[in-house]
């Protein structure tokens, strides 16, 4: 149990049309991240925001876009649907490391952790 | 640009024996962080395992080790007495420890234990 979660689990859309994922973080956790895995390969990064404000993007087109609130959940926007955006979309949830506090480094109590992911089939 | 290097076939373990996956990865960052995740069926990333770049021991988390080789830039999981439900994907991913903490995700190991 990861503490982080993601919904819906499951959706079909149309090509053309636009989608909304949304995620909790963990407790604690100012960091979300979120990737896109195409059937048999690794998950790709997309974008991470960090307090509100994007931190970083992978490259995907405009059509991805995104959002973080002050309670750190986030949402992934994809417009404009095509099939090839068929794929699980995973959040991640995690401290910025950059922003850990003085003495503090990554380990395996502060790391990165997923959700169950969104799996999204566009037809 | 960091790569992760995940090469090995599909594998079939006998349970309660160990196995041992590979993962090279390339990076100029000094000061980066590796992890392995597990996916089973269902889809959900699961963490297994943390190794830091200056960390002086090999990272060990229950069944699960790594065997960390800095020259060699290789970071290699050992699951020990391999069980039914250790079936799934395994990742292999790194990050740099400064800037964002994005994931570079190798392609995946494919393991399957059989009883």
């Amino acid at each position: 149990e990861t503490g982080v979660t993601q919904s819906p689990t499951h959706l079909i859309k149309t090509r053309g049309q636009q989608v909304t994922l949304r995620c909790s973080s963990q407790s604690g956790h100012n960091t979300v991240s979120w990737y896109q895995q195409a059937l048999g390969q690794g998950p790709q990064f997309i974008f991470q925001y960090y307090r509100e404000e994007e931190n970083g993007r992978g490259n995907f087109p405009p059509r991805f876009s995104g959002l973080q609130f002050p309670n750190y959940s986030s949402e992934l926007n994809v417009n404009a649907l095509e099939l090839d955006d068929s794929a699980l979309y995973l959040c991640a949830s995690s401290l910025s490391w950059g922003r850990l506090v003085d003495g503090q480094t990554p380990n395996s109590g502060n790391t990165i952790y997923f959700g169950e992911g969104s799996w999204l089939t566009v037809v | 640009a960091q790569k992760i290097t995940q090469t090995q076939p599909g594998m079939f373990v006998q349970e309660k024996e160990a196995v041992t996956l590979d993962c090279t990865y390339d990076t100029s960052d000094p000061s980066y962080g590796l992890f392995w995740y597990k996916q089973p069926s269902s889809g959900e990333m699961i963490f297994l395992i943390y190794q830091g770049s200056y960390d002086q021991q090999n990272a060990t988390e229950g069944r699960y080790s790594l065997n960390f080789q800095k020259a060699r830039k290789s970071a290699n999981l050992v699951i020990s007495a391999s069980q039914l439900g250790d079936s799934a994907m395994y990742f292999c991913a790194m990050s740099s420890l400064r800037g964002n903490n994005r994931l570079a995700f190798g392609k995946g190991n494919q393991v399957v234990v059989i009883p």
